[in-house]
């Protein structure tokens, strides 16, 4: 049974309207992440959280909130949906930061137009 | 700024051929380098990982060569499979800054 699942797995929104991509994690994990994943860009780093109630910028935040309501929930939310945030959105969970293992998702696959 | 390199960025190669992908990284505090493995349509999973002391790390067919002073380091699957075509992302964190690093990623293709 997948231990990260995304929801949804696909959305089209249009540009300026708010959207929100949902993240659940049966791991018993402390540290969660949002991905963005781009052709030719890899995987960025959006947001990630360490402990419920709590989260931080990664290396792309500008655009984007999270929020961490509980340890196994993390939403990734775009207030104002713009065309550049086509992408695809990876969710991630890992017991510690630094060497642990990162478990994805399977991806929300977002189209804005 | 573009931390963690790979190359190629496609690669294909016969079956029962070694795939050598590679991997350059800047900032000499990474000490952590993972290699994961993405399939179509799916999120990526950790393959392998080396931790800077060491040169070398084997799991079955995928192997690590991994050389400090040049900061490079190497992916190399031997007798490639079909199975084995996905995309191979190389990672790095290490000193004060734990968050993972990805390279581009090197989309391989094995020939039957």
């Amino acid at each position: 049974e997948a231990a990260v699942t995304q929801s949804p797995r696909s959305k089209v929104a249009v540009t300026g309207g708010k959207v929100t991509l949902s993240c659940h994690q049966t791991n018993n994990h402390d540290y969660m992440y949002w991905y963005r994943q781009d052709t030719g860009h890899g995987l960025r780093l959006i947001h990630y959280s360490y402990v419920a109630d709590s989260t931080e910028k990664g290396d792309i935040p500008d655009g984007y909130k999270a929020s961490r309501p509980s340890q196994e929930n993390f939403s990734l939310i775009l207030e104002l949906a713009s065309l550049s945030q086509t992408a695809v959105y990876f969710c991630a969970s890992s017991d510690w930061g630094g060497y642990a293992e990162q478990f994805f998702g399977p991806g929300t696959r977002l189209t804005v137009l | 700024q573009q931390q963690v390199r790979q190359s190629p960025q496609s690669l294909t190669v016969w079956e029962g051929e070694t795939a050598i992908l590679n991997c350059s990284y800047e900032n000499s505090a990474f000490d952590y380098f993972p290699w994961y493995q993405q399939f179509p349509g799916e999120g990526p999973a950790l393959l392998i990982s080396i931790l800077s002391v060491s040169n070398k790390k084997e799991d079955g067919r995928f192997t690590i060569f991994f050389n400090k002073r040049e900061k490079k380091l190497s992916l190399h699957i031997a007798d490639s499979q079909p199975g084995d075509s996905a995309t191979y992302f190389c990672a790095a964190s290490g000193g004060s800054n734990y968050k993972l690093t990805f390279g581009k990623g090197t989309l391989l293709t094995v020939t039957p």
